[in-house]
Parts: structure tokens; C-alpha cells; sequence
């Protein structure tokens, strides 16, 4: 059974800073894995899909990274501001088009 | 275009009430999928459609049924509610097609607030 968990579980930090999170999956093979962004009370905001042929994505000052064969993920945020608070949640996909398997999230808050 | 709609975005129903919830998936999409996101935690996923078959369940009871129309949204249905069911929840909708591999990211919607009371 896929099981994914994000560390850590809450990350504040100073705007301007850059930072990582973290996100591990215990069965690597995996198809794709997609990084969401979640506000509070609303639904999820899709913001990189990485393939399993890949080992990078980047948009804007997002970049993703997935390394299939350890099991790890990582999101990186440059010059962090506070727009950025929200829930970060990543979520690995088994085979073409089948359920998404989430993490538990990190809640992020970029102070002013 | 329009993104994922949802409706109602809050319900506050009572034990042993049933409930439906809708979801009318982004144009062009065939494929839908519900997850429930209790607070504090990931979503769960429940069901997926594709072409109004069902492609995918959960480890969720028989309260939870679900269907999809020809015109590609969805309903997910809830008997017998408990208090446990309070969550949030999603539709999601890609491009996925049967038989056809897809690395679509899925998109969704801004959820359906449940209370049960």
C-alpha cells in the first residue's frame, strides 16, 4: 500500500526566505507526482506535475524535484513571501489516470 | 473556461440524513474523481468515473454511492450519515481517457463543506 508523508507538518519562516519541503512515498513506482497548493477552506490549486521520467519541474519560483528511486520529492520556494501561506500537499499517482494518494501536507506561513 | 464547479459549497445535514453532492468537471474533461478531506489531514479518495463507468473506489462503506451523467458531471450520494462524514469534499476532473495513458494533472474544485449535527 502507497503511503506518502510530508515533513515537516508546519514550517514558518521570515519573508524573502528560500525554502524546501519535503515529501516521501514508500512504493517508487509511481507514474506522477503533482505538488498542490490548499488556502484555508478552499479546494486544491494544482501547481507542478512532475513525470516519472522526470526529474525536475519548475514554474515561476516554484521548482520540484523527484528522485523515483529513493522515494523523495521536494518543493522549493525562492524569495518566499507571504501570498505563500497556505498547505502545501503532494500526492503520487500508481499507474495512468488512477487515484492520487496524498500526503498530509505542510501548512506554511511566510511572515511580513 | 470555468474551472471544476461544485455545489452546494456548505450542507449541514443531521444523523441519518442522506445527502447529494454535484460536481460539473472542467470542458473536455471525461474523467471524475471524488476524495473527502477530513480537517488536519490529506484527501481520501473515494470514487472515480471515466465515460460514466465506474474506474476506481475507495476503502469507503456502501453509504457511498456515486454516478456519472453523459455530459460528464457527477453526483456522489451519502445514506445514513454519521458524524464521522463532517468533512470537506472534492471533485476533481482530468483529461484521463480510457486506455490512453495521461500525465494530465488533475484540477478541482473548491470543495463542499459537510456538518453533521
Amino acid at each position: 500500500k502507497q503511503e506518502v508523508t510530508q515533513i515537516p507538518a508546519a514550517l514558518s519562516v521570515p519573508e524573502g526566505e528560500n525554502l524546501v519541503l519535503n515529501c516521501s512515498f514508500t512504493d517508487s513506482a509511481i507514474y506522477n507526482l503533482q505538488w498542490f497548493r490548499q488556502d484555508p477552506g478552499k479546494g486544491l490549486t494544482s501547481l507542478l506535475l512532475i513525470q516519472s521520467s522526470q526529474r525536475e519541474q519548475t514554474s515561476g519560483r516554484l521548482n520540484a524535484s523527484l528522485d523515483k528511486s529513493s522515494g523523495r520529492s521536494t518543493l522549493y520556494i525562492a524569495a518566499s513571501q507571504p501570498g505563500d501561506s497556505a498547505t502545501y500537499l503532494c500526492a503520487v499517482v500508481r499507474t495512468s489516470g488512477s487515484r492520487l494518494t496524498f500526503g498530509e501536507g505542510t501548512q506554511l506561513t511566510v511572515n511580513p | 473556461d470555468a474551472g471544476v464547479t461544485q455545489s452546494p459549497t456548505h450542507l449541514i445535514k443531521t444523523r441519518g440524513q442522506q445527502v447529494t453532492l454535484r460536481c460539473s468537471p472542467i470542458s473536455g474533461h471525461k474523467s471524475v474523481s471524488w476524495y473527502q478531506q477530513v480537517l488536519g489531514q490529506g484527501p481520501q479518495f473515494i470514487f472515480q468515473y471515466y465515460e460514466k463507468e465506474e474506474r476506481g473506489r475507495g476503502n469507503f462503506p456502501d453509504r457511498f454511492s456515486a454516478r456519472q451523467f453523459p455530459n460528464y458531471s457527477s453526483e456522489l450520494n451519502v445514506n445514513a450519515l454519521l458524524l464521522g462524514d463532517s468533512a470537506l469534499y472534492l471533485c476533481a476532473s482530468s483529461l484521463f481517457g480510457k486506455g490512453m495513458a495521461s500525465n494530465q494533472p488533475q484540477h478541482f474544485g473548491d470543495g463542499t463543506r459537510l456538518s453533521i449535527l
